[in-house]
Order: C-alpha cells, then sequence, then structure tokens
C-alpha cells in the first residue's frame, strides 16, 4: 500500500513569490493535515482538512492556504514569501474510521525562500 | 493545555547497548502519546502509540514505550541500539486530534549511536 506522498521534494522561490505544495493521502484516508518544521522552531501544525472542508489551522497568517480535492489528495498555498518560510513541510493522512487520531506522514517537500 | 517536554536534546549510546530516550507530557484528558522517528532528510515515522489499551507499548524495530500517569512520563526505550538507530525521535502528544487534527510535537531528541 502507498503511503503519503508529496511534491515537489524540494521548491526554491524568492521573497515576494507564491508557493504550492502538494500531497495524496494514504488510499482511503479522508483527512489531511499540514504541518511546518521550520530550524529552530519544531513541528507546528498548520492545517487540517477533512472531506473538503477546512476543520482547523494553526497560528499561521493567511496567507497560508490550501483546499482539498474530491480525491482527498490536497494543496498548501503560500503567498508572499517570507525568507522565514523557509522550512520542511510535512503532509500527514489519516482515516477517521472509528475517530483514529494515528496520523502518518509523507516525506515533506523543502521549500527554500531566497 | 497539552505540552510535551522531551528531557533531553541529544542523547549517544554506543552500539548494543541501551537507548534510553525521556518525555514528559502534560494533558486535561486521557492522552493518546505517540513516538516518531526522523532519519535525515526523510519525512516522519510511526514508532508506536499509546491509547490507555496497555501501559506498555511494543513498537517497530524492538523499541517500546511505558505510559506511567503517576510521573506523566512516556518514556522510549530499547534494549540494543543499532547503528541504523541513529536518528531524530519526537514524543507527541493529541488530545483528541480526531476533534481538532492537532498533534503536539516535544522538539526531538538527536540519537547517536557510536560504533
Amino acid at each position: 500500500e502507498a503511503g503519503v506522498t508529496q511534491s515537489p521534494t524540494h521548491l526554491i522561490k524568492t521573497r515576494g513569490q507564491q508557493a504550492t505544495l502538494r500531497c495524496s493521502p494514504i488510499s482511503g484516508h479522508t483527512s489531511v493535515y499540514w504541518y511546518q518544521q521550520a530550524l529552530g522552531l519544531g513541528l507546528q501544525f498548520l492545517l487540517w482538512y477533512d472531506e473538503g472542508e477546512e476543520r482547523n489551522r494553526g497560528n499561521f497568517p493567511p496567507r497560508f492556504s490550501g483546499r482539498q480535492f474530491p480525491n482527498y489528495s490536497s494543496e498548501l498555498n503560500v503567498n508572499a514569501l517570507e525568507l522565514e518560510d523557509s522550512a520542511l513541510y510535512l503532509c500527514a493522512s489519516s482515516s477517521n474510521i472509528g475517530l483514529t487520531d494515528t496520523q502518518y506522514f509523507g516525506p515533506g517537500t523543502r521549500l527554500t525562500v531566497l | 493545555a497539552q505540552s510535551v517536554t522531551q528531557l533531553d536534546s541529544h542523547v549517544s549510546v554506543s552500539e548494543g547497548t541501551p537507548v534510553l530516550l525521556r518525555c514528559n507530557y502534560s494533558s486535561s484528558y486521557s492522552p493518546s502519546l505517540f513516538w516518531y522517528v526522523q532519519h535525515p532528510n526523510k519525512g516522519l515515522q510511526l514508532l508506536l502509540k499509546y491509547t490507555s489499551a496497555a501501559t506498555l507499548v511494543k513498537g517497530i524495530n524492538g523499541f517500546e514505550a511505558e505510559f506511567k500517569k503517576s510521573e506523566t512520563s512516556f518514556h522510549l526505550t530499547k534494549p540494543s541500539a543499532h547503528m541504523s538507530d541513529a536518528a531524530e525521535y519526537f514524543c507527541v502528544v493529541s488530545e483528541g486530534s480526531s476533534n481538532t487534527g492537532k498533534l503536539i510535537f516535544g522538539q526531538g531528541t538527536t540519537l547517536q549511536v557510536k560504533p
């Protein structure tokens, strides 16, 4: 069974540009989560999508946004990039059968803002 | 509010010796607790999960963790370290993330395994 996949692996942008990151969940999983892993800041919760709806977001500005498609894949968009947005962005997915909260992570997208 | 504290930022052991990575948590509820491992330039891999079924939880690759409510601890152990265990380990708490979607991560412990 394929795990969570993310693309691209690496992304290099300049300040002020927009970045789009993509995530495909494990087959059968309906929830997708996004986390930011920035140097010195640890892993921080960004967004949660389930059944196409944004269910919760972390303490990030509105220029971090996303969506979930009917096939449950997801996009994370970061507008007006700033240098401090440079980080590893991790996507996770989970099944909502039995309200399990186990999240399975993808390999991440390394975003570098120059 | 939920929180988790990993007591050591860096642990160094020799190959073949036991591993102990320490984690304390704070929770208003009966928490779900996890340990994840991250190898260099990789995503997070689930090692094990505690959900109140049993206080001693066995995970993959010979790791296990014991939930101690009286000490609010969830330490990760392995009897004998392998070189391939060198990685960063995260203790994670979930306060019903089925409702919030949010996992709360510790700051991580880097495990170094010396030959």
